[in-house]
């Protein structure tokens, strides 16, 4: 089945600290790819839309200059969360979508992002 | 906006026992419709999906769900539950229309007791 790889699974670092993280469709070329945020005992709320080679579309209350997105492949995205705080520390899941819109979503094992 | 209601928080059943977790959604147009598992520590995981066609939808692990367009829901279900399908579960809805993304329910905590 189809594969999406998240690197990395965990990252603790000090506040002020810019993290990347990436997101890749392994098997597949992923037109679309989605960065959610789950908060403990919450749902996913997604974050923002990026396709590939456009500008990514955030959604409403999420900061466009703090949670930077780049898709500039078929099968890599990045979230890059700039001078991170202990507020951003979450879980963050990014998913990937086939070209053709009746394909599922397919998840990665999401990155456990914990600011000092 | 559209949303996705769950209803139970939290589960819990005895071993064989019959499951069922509600799911509604407020979108009036076309959807499709998911179900999707995480298990402890794990990812999110595909139970199963509904475009079009026949209403009652079989997944994997003995899951199924029922599509009723005129109550606006999704409900899953499963005869008989084992301890191992304790985990998280959501159902998520997105617009048949373009590159939607998937909005998810707050998510319902089966726990599965022997």
């Amino acid at each position: 089945g189809a594969v999406v790889s998240q690197h990395p699974s965990r990252v603790i670092c000090k506040s002020g600290t810019s993290v990347k993280i990436e997101c890749r469709s392994l098997d597949f070329q992923a037109t679309t790819m989605f960065w959610y945020r789950q908060f403990p005992k919450q749902s996913l709320m997604l974050m923002a839309t990026s396709n590939e080679g456009s500008k990514a579309t955030y959604e409403q209350g999420v900061e466009k200059d703090k949670f930077l997105i780049n898709h500039a492949s078929l099968t890599l995205s990045t979230l890059t969360v700039t001078s991170a705080h202990p507020e951003d520390s979450s879980f963050y899941i990014c998913s990937a979508r086939a070209r053709n819109a009746d394909q599922p979503q397919h998840f990665g094992d999401g990155t456990r992002l914990s600011i000092l | 906006a559209q949303s996705v209601s769950q209803h139970n928080h939290h589960v819990i059943l005895s071993e064989a026992a019959s499951l069922e977790l509600g799911c509604n959604y407020s979108y009036g147009g076309t959807v499709n419709l998911f179900w999707y598992v995480q298990y402890p520590g794990q990812h999110l995981q595909l139970l199963l999906k509904y475009f079009s066609g026949d209403p009652l939808v079989k997944g994997i692990k003995g899951f199924e769900a029922e599509f009723i367009k005129s109550k606006f829901s999704f409900n899953l279900r499963k005869p008989s539950v084992q301890w191992s399908d304790t985990a998280e579960y959501f159902c998520a809805v997105s617009r048949n229309s373009g590159n939607t993304p998937l909005v998810f329910g707050k998510g319902t905590r089966l726990s599965v007791i022997a």
